[in-house]
C-alpha cells in the first residue's frame, strides 16, 4: 500500500527565505507525482507535475524535483513571500492506477 | 480556465437527512474523482469514474453513500441518511486517463455540516 509522508507537517519563516518542503513516498512504481496548495476553506490548486520519467519541474519561484528510486520528492519556493503561505500537498499517482494518494501537507507560514 | 465546478459550496443539514453533492468536471476529462477531507484523516479517496463507469468505490461507506455518472457532464455524491461524522470537504477532480500526463484538477469543494 503507497503512504506519502510530508515532512515538517508544519513550517514557519520570516520573507525572503528560500525553503524546501519534502515529500517520501513507499513505493517508486509511480505514474506522476502533483504538488498542490491549498489556502484555508478552498480547494487544492496544481502547481507542479512531474512525470515519473522526469527529473524536475519548474514555474517561477517553485522548483520540484523527484528522485523515485529514494521516493523522494521536494518543492523548493525562492524569495519567499507572505502570500506563499497556504498548505501544500504532495500526491503520487500509483502505477496501473488512476487514484492520486496525499500526503498530510505541509502548513507553511511566511512572516512579513 | 477550464474548471471543475461543485455545488452546493456550503451545506448544513440535520441528521438522518439526504445531501446531494454535485459535480461538473471539466468538458473532455474522462475520469472523475470524489474525495473526502476531514483534519484527522487529511485526502481520502471516496470513489472514481472513468468513462462514466465506476472503478473504485472502496473508500465509501456502501450503506450510505452512493456515486454516480448520470452523463458525461455531470458527477453526484449522495448520503442517505446522513451522521455527523459525515461532516468535513467533500472534493471532486477530474482529468485525462490513461494518459494523465496534465494531472488532476480539483473543484472548490463542498463543506458539509451534520448537525
Amino acid at each position: 500500500k503507497q503512504e506519502v509522508t510530508q515532512i515538517p507537517a508544519a513550517l514557519s519563516v520570516p520573507e525572503g527565505e528560500n525553503l524546501v518542503l519534502n515529500c517520501s513516498f513507499t513505493d517508486s512504481a509511480i505514474y506522476n507525482l502533483q504538488w498542490f496548495r491549498q489556502d484555508p476553506g478552498k480547494g487544492l490548486t496544481s502547481l507542479l507535475l512531474i512525470q515519473s520519467s522526469q527529473r524536475e519541474q519548474t514555474s517561477g519561484r517553485l522548483n520540484a524535483s523527484l528522485d523515485k528510486s529514494s521516493g523522494r520528492s521536494t518543492l523548493y519556493i525562492a524569495a519567499s513571500q507572505p502570500g506563499d503561505s497556504a498548505t501544500y500537498l504532495c500526491a503520487v499517482r500509483i502505477q496501473g492506477a488512476q487514484k492520486l494518494v496525499f500526503g498530510q501537507g505541509t502548513r507553511l507560514t511566511i512572516n512579513p | 480556465d477550464a474548471r471543475v465546478t461543485q455545488t452546493p459550496r456550503d451545506k448544513v443539514t440535520e441528521m438522518g437527512q439526504e445531501v446531494t453533492m454535485r459535480c461538473q468536471p471539466i468538458l473532455g476529462h474522462n475520469t472523475v474523482f470524489w474525495y473526502r477531507q476531514t483534519m484527522k484523516q487529511g485526502l481520502e479517496l471516496l470513489a472514481y469514474f472513468r468513462n462514466r463507469a465506476p472503478l473504485d468505490d472502496s473508500g465509501m461507506p456502501k450503506d450510505r453513500f452512493s456515486a454516480e455518472m448520470p452523463d458525461a457532464t455531470l458527477a453526484t455524491l449522495k448520503i442517505q441518511p446522513s451522521e455527523p461524522r459525515d461532516s468535513a470537504v467533500y472534493f471532486c477532480a477530474s482529468g485525462l486517463s490513461p494518459k494523465g500526463i496534465y494531472g488532476y484538477t480539483f473543484g472548490s469543494g463542498t463543506r458539509l455540516t451534520v448537525v
